[in-house]
């Protein structure tokens, strides 16, 4: 299994917080992902990275801001949590995009409510 | 954008039974994969195709690219409550190398009861 893994795994706040979630894996993959899985919408592409400061955003990306200043940490920042962002969020790696095969390895989601 | 979309969105069937889940799209892909989700995790790769007209075998999954790589399916035989998750689809762009992550269809949610 590929080494990843995601903090918090469950997280509650109040709308108008910052909440920062953390991807760490542990492959040395070059991509990283954010995605959030809702109801009716499947999973959605938020931010990704290609290397270390190197991002760019996905479909969903407002409210959403990201940093990588190291190749195994990839963190998801909501400067100030609405309660359409209640949702879970997934953090998947790749090192095989250039190639052409687009595999994904998933952590295992951290689950955010905002009230 | 790039869409896919698979069929049914339900699906509950009882043990034994075959059964087939679409993955359509009027975009071409440079690959596709298929996940199973289980309930609090994430998904998991189960198969990559590349070419079009592939197929490719896991144990009672058949795994099957159209010849245009617009459109997949996946294929269960004698399905066992093991089998029961979320399936979903996800294609690679196909220019640009697909740094920019995968597209998801919204899955399949499947129930196999004993």
């Amino acid at each position: 299994d590929a080494g990843i893994t995601q903090s918090p795994r469950h997280k509650v706040t109040e709308t108008g917080t910052p909440v920062t979630l953390r991807c760490h894996q542990t492959e040395n993959h070059r991509y990283m992902y954010w995605y959030r899985q809702d109801p009716g919408h499947g999973l959605r592409l938020i931010h990704y990275s290609y290397g270390v400061k190197d991002t760019d955003k996905g479909e969903v990306s407002d409210g959403y801001s990201v940093s990588r200043s190291k190749t195994e940490d990839f963190l998801l920042t909501l400067e100030s949590a609405t309660s359409s962002q209640t949702s879970v969020y997934f953090c998947a790696i790749s090192g095989t995009l250039w190639e052409g095969t687009g595999e994904l390895f998933f952590g295992e989601g951290s689950r955010l409510t905002v009230l | 954008t790039q869409l896919l979309e698979q069929s049914p969105q339900f699906l509950s069937i009882q043990e034994g039974e075959n059964l087939t889940v679409y993955c359509n799209s009027s975009s071409v892909f440079s690959s596709l994969q298929w996940y199973r989700q289980e309930p609090g995790e994430g998904p998991v790769l189960l198969v990559t195709v590349v070419t079009g007209g592939e197929v490719k075998k896991l144990k009672r999954l058949t795994f099957q690219f159209g010849d245009a790589r617009k459109d997949s399916s996946l294929h269960i035989t004698a399905a066992q409550p093991g089998d029961t998750g979320l399936y979903l689809c996800a294609g690679a762009g196909g220019t640009g190398g697909g740094a920019d992550g995968l597209t998801f269809g919204k899955g399949t949610h499947l129930i196999i009861q004993p």
